[in-house]
């Protein structure tokens, strides 16, 4: 079965700093991974997926994200952090199964930005 | 990517009394699912709803507590049974709008639900 495990419960970072936030993931074959954030009282918004191809990927709000299939990592990144972005993120992989994609996720990271 | 609203946004109910929550799509989708966010956790899935049948559920959820329609593409409704403290929580339903794998899912603004 697969899992995903965001070590960082926690993270504070000044505005104007770069960003990483970390994720594994354990699944046995080609994975599709996805960013979600989620603001107070929202739902989840998605920041970026990753399915083939090209292993950085863009997604919105200037978030990036590399996949490395050796480290079995999908490492969400941010050069400038604004105070906006302080929320909740989740990483997620989804299994193809013969009921669609089911999505796995982390158990998230708070992000608060310090002014 | 699709529009999706969910009612009631939140809701503070008696134990033992059922609550019914709605998810609404503005376009056809080819997948809805049920999830339950418990206070500072993650995401869990609850069901898979499908369209003219029954849902799927997740190993830990059963019909009986978490009954789930969805008559058409674009509806579904999760009611929650015989609610008890442990209830209380984030309901979020999701969809699916493109076919294929790995396409994402996309998020209503969830249910807050407390239960006294």
């Amino acid at each position: 079965a697969q899992s995903v495990t965001q070590p960082d419960i926690h993270i504070t970072v000044s505005e104007g700093a770069s960003l990483e936030l970390r994720c594994n993931y354990s699944y046995g074959a080609t994975p599709y991974l996805f960013w979600y954030v989620q603001s107070p009282g929202q739902g989840l918004q998605l920041l970026l997926k990753y399915f083939s191809g090209d292993t950085l990927v863009q997604g919105i709000k200037g978030f990036e994200a590399e996949f490395k299939r050796s480290q079995s990592s999908f490492n969400l990144r941010k050069p400038s952090v604004h105070w906006s972005d302080a929320a909740e993120y989740f990483c997620a992989v989804s299994r193809l199964t013969g009921g669609g994609n089911k999505l796995t996720f982390g158990t998230g990271t708070q992000l608060k930005v310090e002014l | 990517s699709a529009v999706i609203s969910q009612k009631p946004s939140r809701d503070i109910c008696q134990r033992g009394t059922s609550l019914t929550i709605q998810c609404q799509v503005d376009s056809q989708v080819t997948m809805m699912f049920w999830y339950r966010q418990q206070p500072g956790q993650s995401l869990t899935l609850i069901a898979t709803a499908n369209q003219g049948s029954e849902a799927t559920y997740e190993s830990g959820f059963v019909i009986d507590k978490f009954p789930i329609s969805r008559p058409n593409l674009t509806f579904s409704t999760l009611t929650v049974s015989n609610m008890s403290p442990e209830d209380s929580s984030i309901y979020l339903c999701s969809v699916v709008t493109g076919s294929g794998g790995g396409q994402p899912q996309h998020f209503g603004d969830g249910t807050r639900l407390s239960i006294l």
